[in-house]
């Protein structure tokens, strides 16, 4: 059973470029949420994913965007980048529920794209 | 919107003894609290969930409390081997139930 794939693991972009990073959730798993962790800090919540909808987002500007495809794979997409924008971007796939909380609990996390801005 | 503090100074303990991590948030308690391990270089992984009417939670050498009137999470890792060293993080479920807010991690060193 393959669990939460991401692409690509490194990759080297300078300021004001545009970058796309992708994520296959773990299989039986409809909902894709987006995580951006600098250096020595937590994960922060970028947005979630499901049904194709951005259900929630964070703290983040516009130059942050995403979809999620009828096979629930989604994209993250950050335009003009900034050398603040370097950093391990996860992806964490959950499963959902018709009650609360709405997500089941655990997130499955990929190993992450690591986003050097130059 | 949750502010969450873990233990701001690295951890290290000798091999065999008990590690204690902290987790204190501000304000609503939620749902429910995670922990998960982090690797250098590698994305976390789950350890434990513990609901919000449960006082403590154990699997194998972990235990998980859960205070909500001190707003307060304690993990501990029993009988502690060099390989639980790693970065622990404990995440909150925020009251809209779509995203978790996680703290900076606390930083484990087990000293053979």
């Amino acid at each position: 059973d393959a669990g939460v794939t991401q692409s690509p693991t490194h990759l080297i972009k300078t300021r004001g470029q545009q970058v796309t990073l992708r994520c296959s959730p773990k299989s039986g798993h409809d909902t894709v949420s987006w995580y951006q962790q600098a250096l020595g800090q937590g994960p922060q919540f970028i947005f979630q994913y499901y049904e194709e909808e951005e259900r929630q987002r964070g703290n983040f500007p516009d130059r942050f965007s995403g979809h999620q495809f009828p096979n629930y794979s989604s994209e993250l997409n950050v335009n003009a980048l900034l050398l603040g924008d370097s950093a391990l971007y996860l992806c964490a796939s959950s499963g959902r529920t018709s009650g609360w909380p709405p997500n089941t609990g655990e997130l499955f996390f990929g190993e992450g794209s690591r986003l050097t801005v130059l | 919107s949750q502010k969450i503090e873990q233990n701001s100074e690295a951890l290290n303990i000798q091999e065999g003894k008990t590690a204690t991590l902290t987790c204190n948030y501000t304000n609503y308690s939620p749902a429910y609290l995670q922990w998960y391990r982090q690797d250098p270089g590698r994305g976390p992984v789950f350890l434990l969930l513990i609901r919000e009417n449960e006082k403590e939670k154990r699997k194998e050498r972990l235990k998980v409390t859960f205070d909500t009137t001190l707003k307060q999470s304690l993990f501990h890792i029993t009988a502690s081997q060099p390989a639980d060293s790693a970065t622990y993080l404990c995440a909150l479920l925020s009251n809209t139930g779509n995203q978790f807010y996680f703290g900076t991690g606390t930083s484990l060193t087990v000293i053979p």
